[in-house]
């Protein structure tokens, strides 16, 4: 079955430290990918989405991922994190154009001063 | 534009009673979907609208129905609600499915007794 796997239900960085936040997904096709962002009590925001143009995606509050096809990743980085970075964020993937955005179970980013 | 508007925000109800969700977009969108949030379990669809006038199931249908009232209103209903229900219901909408961001709306906060 098509899925989407967040490796991580929790990650603490100190504040200016690099942000890694993981995510596989299953599938033979490159499907679309996007990462969203929750902050405490609000819906979800879209950081970046990744639709088969450039493997590297910016995206908002200097956030960008990289699509790699051999290794069915795509990977949620920040060269140097800050407090406001504080948040759940979710991978999501759609494996066609005509099905709906697969999400995963979240990781939620502390940042630690 | 208010972008996905969701009523009412919170919401108690004893068990076997039945409430309606509402949500609405003024941005023109095809598609609209619902999820729940629980901790731990990300966001997991209900049911979705891909255009006015047709419904599907999600991953988790059990216990509720819809209604895409126009192209701008799709309600969300629980007729007898169970304990389990216990959630945050989000809507969303996007241009079509899959390839299209989706936008959310702020939640309602719904708690079964």
């Amino acid at each position: 079955a098509q899925s989407v796997t967040q490796l991580g239900s929790h990650v603490s960085v100190s504040e200016g430290a690099l942000v890694l936040l993981r995510c596989n997904y299953s599938s033979s096709v490159p499907p679309y990918l996007f990462w969203y962002v929750q902050y405490p009590n609000q819906g979800l925001q879209l950081l970046l989405k990744y639709t088969s143009a450039a493997t590297l995606v910016k995206g908002i509050n200097g956030f960008e991922a990289e699509f790699k096809k051999s290794e069915t990743s795509f990977h949620l980085t920040k060269p140097s994190a800050h407090m406001s970075d504080a948040a759940e964020y979710f991978c999501a993937v759609s494996f066609s154009g005509n099905t709906p955005l697969v999400f995963g179970k979240g990781t939620r980013l502390s940042v630690i001063a | 534009n208010a972008g996905v508007t969701q009523t009412p925000k919170f919401q108690v109800l004893k068990t076997g009673q039945s409430m309606t969700l509402q949500c609405a977009q003024d941005m023109n969108h095809n598609s609209m979907y619902w999820y729940r949030q629980d901790p731990g379990m990300g966001l997991r669809l209900i049911y979705y609208s891909a255009s006015e006038g047709t419904t599907d199931k999600g991953e988790v249908p059990n216990g509720y129905n819809v209604s895409r009232l126009n192209k701008r209103e799709f309600s969300l209903r629980l007729e007898s609600a169970a304990p389990s229900q216990t959630s945050v219901y989000f809507c969303a909408s996007s241009t079509a499915s899959g390839m299209n961001e989706q936008f959310f709306g702020p939640g309602t906060r719904l708690t079964v007794l």
